[in-house]
């Protein structure tokens, strides 16, 4: 069965300041996996996915996630946060053709001043 | 842009009480979903429906039941509502083969 872990429920940051975000995941087959961003009082949106080819995707707001296989890890990375990303983040993952998406317990972010 | 409405953003119901939640996609997508999503625990889903009038059980069915009997509308009924499904309930719709889920807003779902 597949699991999503992400290994931080909080993270505190200072605005403009790096920030990675963990998630692993366990499954017997190959995966997608996603990540999804929850701002207050809205439901969540795709921020990135990885499907197939290159290991490294890339949002349009300045987020990367890597897709390690042999550590079976898809961490989120931002190099400069803002007061804006300040969210709840959850990581994703599914099988190829199925249509269950597993989803983690989320992790919030919060960008400090 | 694929959007996903949800019938209500705030619902307060009494124990016993039958609820209805509605979810309306407007991208003609195939698979629709409704989650419940609890501090800590993420998102936990609790049916979907891949095509009218099919559902699936997800991982924590027991007492609610759904509904599609159009393609565009699925329904989540809570027939007899108690404290414990107080939380936010998540609609979501899928395409098959796009693998993306695109999310409702949400209902909080407050039941006394």
């Amino acid at each position: 069965a597949q699991s999503v872990t992400q290994l931080d429920s909080q993270v505190p940051v200072f605005e403009e300041a790096p920030v990675e975000l963990r998630c692993n995941y366990s499954s017997s087959v190959s995966v997608y996996l996603f990540w999804y961003v929850q701002y207050p009082n809205q439901g969540l949106q795709l921020l990135l996915k990885y499907l197939s080819g290159s290991t490294l995707v890339e949002s349009i707001n300045g987020f990367e996630a890597e897709f390690n296989k042999s550590q079976t890890s898809f961490h989120l990375r931002k190099p400069s946060v803002h007061i804006s990303d300040t969210a709840e983040y959850f990581c994703a993952v599914s099988e190829p053709g199925g249509f269950k998406t597993i989803f983690g317990a989320g992790t919030r972010l919060f960008v400090k001043a | 842009d694929v959007k996903v409405t949800q019938s209500s953003r705030y619902l307060v119901k009494r124990t016993g009480e039958k609820v209805f939640l509605e979810c309306v996609q407007d991208m003609d997508h195939e698979n629709m979903f409704w989650y419940r999503q609890d501090p800590g625990l993420g998102l936990r889903l609790i049916y979907f429906s891949y095509d009218v009038k099919m559902k699936e059980k997800g991982d924590i069915p027991e007492g609610y039941s759904v509904s599609r009997e159009k393609k565009e509308r699925f329904s989540l009924i809570l027939e007899s509502a108690s404290t414990n499904q107080t939380s936010m309930y998540l609609c979501a719709s899928s395409s098959p083969g796009e693998e993306t889920q695109y999310f409702g807003p949400g209902t909080r779902l407050l039941v006394l």
